[in-house]
Formats: C-alpha cells, structure tokens, sequence
C-alpha cells in the first residue's frame, strides 16, 4: 500500500519564525489534506489539496502531485500553531485515508 | 452549532469488558469513520459507514462492531476489550466519500484497557 513519510517528525522554533512541513508520499493519490491537531487533542483540516498551492491566512501549502511531496508553510509561527500537523492521502484504489505520523511543531513564546 | 459530538470521553476497561462508544453528528453528513490514534502514529480507520444502512471494515477492523443507527448516528462497540486496544478513539464525518470532502472530527475517547 501507499507509504506516507514526513518530515521533520519535530520542530521547535520561536514565535515570529517560519517553517516548512514535508509529506512524502510513494504512489499517485487521488486527494491529499492537510490537518493540525492541538495539544488538546482536536483535529481540524487545514487543507484539501490534491494539487497545485492554496492558501488561508499565515498557512499555505502546495502539492506537486507529479513528484509526489506536499509542503505546508506557516509564516510567522504563533503559540496557537504549536502541536501535530498530519498529512492523509487517499489511494485511487479506494476512499479510506492513508496518514502520515505527523510532524510535531512546538512554538515557544 | 455541535458538529461531532461523542462519548464517553474517557474510559478505563478491564480485559474481556465490552463498551459501546456512541457518536453523532448534526451536520446532515452522509458518510461517517471511526478512527484509532496510538502515540506516535497517525489516525488508523477502523470502520466506515458511507451511506446510512452500509457500513464496510477499514485498516484494522479486528475486536470491533459498528452500527449505523440512523444518519446521525454511528457506533462503535468492543465486545471482549484487550489492553492492545488502548488507545484514543476519534469518530469523524463528511458530506459524501469522495475525496474531495473534508472531514470533520469529534473531540476524540480516551480508553485504556487495563
């Protein structure tokens, strides 16, 4: 089955910094998102992104379905940012998502 | 506005107990999960329902039941709990299952089976 890898598995930056999110995924996909669960354990997409780059406020990512990695940006990092964000592909072969482990992000103030 | 509401939060077992975590949305969604979170891993489905009355086996379905009750509402039950399905539980739903549908998840269940 597909393998979805991400990197880094841990990030630690300060409030105001940027970073930059992988998703590696090893076969052709039929959708992608993107979700941020908070340390308090909710999960909320972020993204649908299949290809091409979107963008929601300080968050934007972009997914080269071709070369098969998304990225997801976040400009000027806040506290609120901290916590897991997960990649989830979906195989064209059937509807159930295929996640990443996830890249843990903490923002310290 | 609740969105995905499910229960119990929390929930210790001990081995060989059954329990049924309970699930429903308000959001006229017609497609609903349950997944399972282990520490250091991704979401793994367990079951789906795509449409009310269907219901079809995930990633790892083994020691779980589901129910679709009604649109609203979807079940999970462990009949014989095991400690190796300790672990948070998040149920989820989406409008249809295409892929171009986002999910929208429940605040998730903690269960330890001691």
């Amino acid at each position: 089955g597909i393998q979805v890898e991400q990197s880094p598995p841990d990030l630690i930056l300060q409030e105001g910094a940027n970073s930059t999110l992988r998703c590696n995924f090893s076969d052709s996909v039929n959708n992608l998102q993107w979700f941020h669960q908070n340390p308090w354990g909710q999960l909320i997409n972020l993204f649908y992104i299949p290809s091409g780059t979107k963008q929601n406020g300080r968050l934007s990512a972009t997914t080269v379905a071709t070369e098969r990695y998304s990225l997801l940006y976040i400009s000027s990092s806040q506290t609120t940012d901290s916590g897991v964000y997960f990649c989830a592909v979906e195989p064209w072969s059937n509807y159930q998502l295929i996640w990443g482990a996830g890249t843990k992000l903490i923002i310290k103030p | 506005n609740a969105g995905v509401t499910q229960t119990p939060k929390f929930q210790v077992l001990k081995t060989g107990q059954s329990m049924t975590l309970q699930c429903a949305q308000d959001m006229n969604h017609n497609s609903m999960y349950w997944y399972r979170q282990d520490p250091g891993m991704g979401l793994r489905l367990i079951y789906y329902s795509a449409s009310e009355g269907t219901t079809d086996k995930g990633e790892v379905p083994n020691g779980y039941n589901v129910s679709r009750l009604n649109k609203r509402e979807f079940s999970l039950r462990l009949e014989s709990a095991a400690p190796s399905q300790t672990s948070v539980y998040f149920c989820a739903s989406s409008l249809d299952r295409t892929g171009a549908n986002v999910l929208t998840f429940g605040a998730g269940s903690r269960l330890t089976v001691l």
